[in-house]
């Protein structure tokens, strides 16, 4: 599977916009970019998930450079209940299922 | 919004004792896994079900491990000899999709404890 570099926390201030990197450097053609989050004690949650254009949803938006070797999770406004911990996952296209493979993600605290 | 539910929430067992943990996927979603997070470590995958056949597993899911389909709506995993080191969060996903754009759908998790 295709590795991804992410720092290992980060911090930000309640109603203020957040960007959470990921680095993904060996990235193939046809891996999409996937982006999941563990709130404190619960499951796993799809948040967004990307090719190559930029992404929105209601829960975030995903900005994807040019090159694909890097992307950004933008939450534009920061409430206490998005403090978790967010993994960027590459989506394994060589595989018969597309398990997700995590790894360590970044751990976002929201200050109030 | 339809979600993946499991049981038990918590069970505490003891060491070389069989465990079930159950999972009812969301109704229309084909593929099902397991995953496992141990104690402040990463989530890692164990096996993946489809078509009534496991289609792949890690190489954590050894020959203790054993999962099932047995009604058409619950999905289980079982750990026939359960050990100190199986104590974890188990984490149950479903999708409607194999593809790699599809969405996996998590569970709550049921957190096992092997005393």
């Amino acid at each position: 599977d295709a590795k991804t570099t992410q720092p290992n926390s980060m911090e930000s201030n309640e109603e203020e916009p957040v960007h959470l990197p990921c680095n993904h450097s060996t990235i193939s053609g046809t891996d999409y970019i996937h982006w999941y989050r563990q709130l404190p004690s619960q499951g796993p949650e799809y948040v967004i998930h990307g090719l190559t254009s930029n992404v929105n949803n209601r829960m975030a938006s995903l900005a994807i450079a040019e090159d694909r070797k890097s992307s950004t999770l933008i939450l534009h406004r920061a409430t206490l209940r998005d403090a978790a911990v967010y993994y960027c996952i590459l989506r394994d296209s060589g595989g018969s299922n597309y398990k997700l493979t995590f790894g360590k993600g970044t751990l976002l605290t929201v200050n109030p | 919004e339809p979600e993946v539910t499991q049981t038990p929430s918590h069970q505490v067992t003891q060491m070389g004792q069989e465990v079930i943990l159950r999972c009812v996927p969301i109704s229309n979603h084909l593929y099902f896994y397991w995953y496992r997070q141990i104690l402040g470590q990463k989530v890692e995958f164990l096996v993946s079900f489809y078509n009534n056949e496991i289609s792949e597993k890690s190489e954590i899911f050894d020959d203790q491990f054993s999962v099932e389909r047995p009604d058409g709506s619950n999905f289980t995993l079982k750990i026939r000899s359960t050990k100190l080191e199986d104590s974890a969060m188990y984490f149950c996903a479903s999708s409607d999709w194999a593809a790699n754009t599809g969405e996996l759908f998590f569970g709550e998790g049921s957190r096992l404890t092997v005393l």
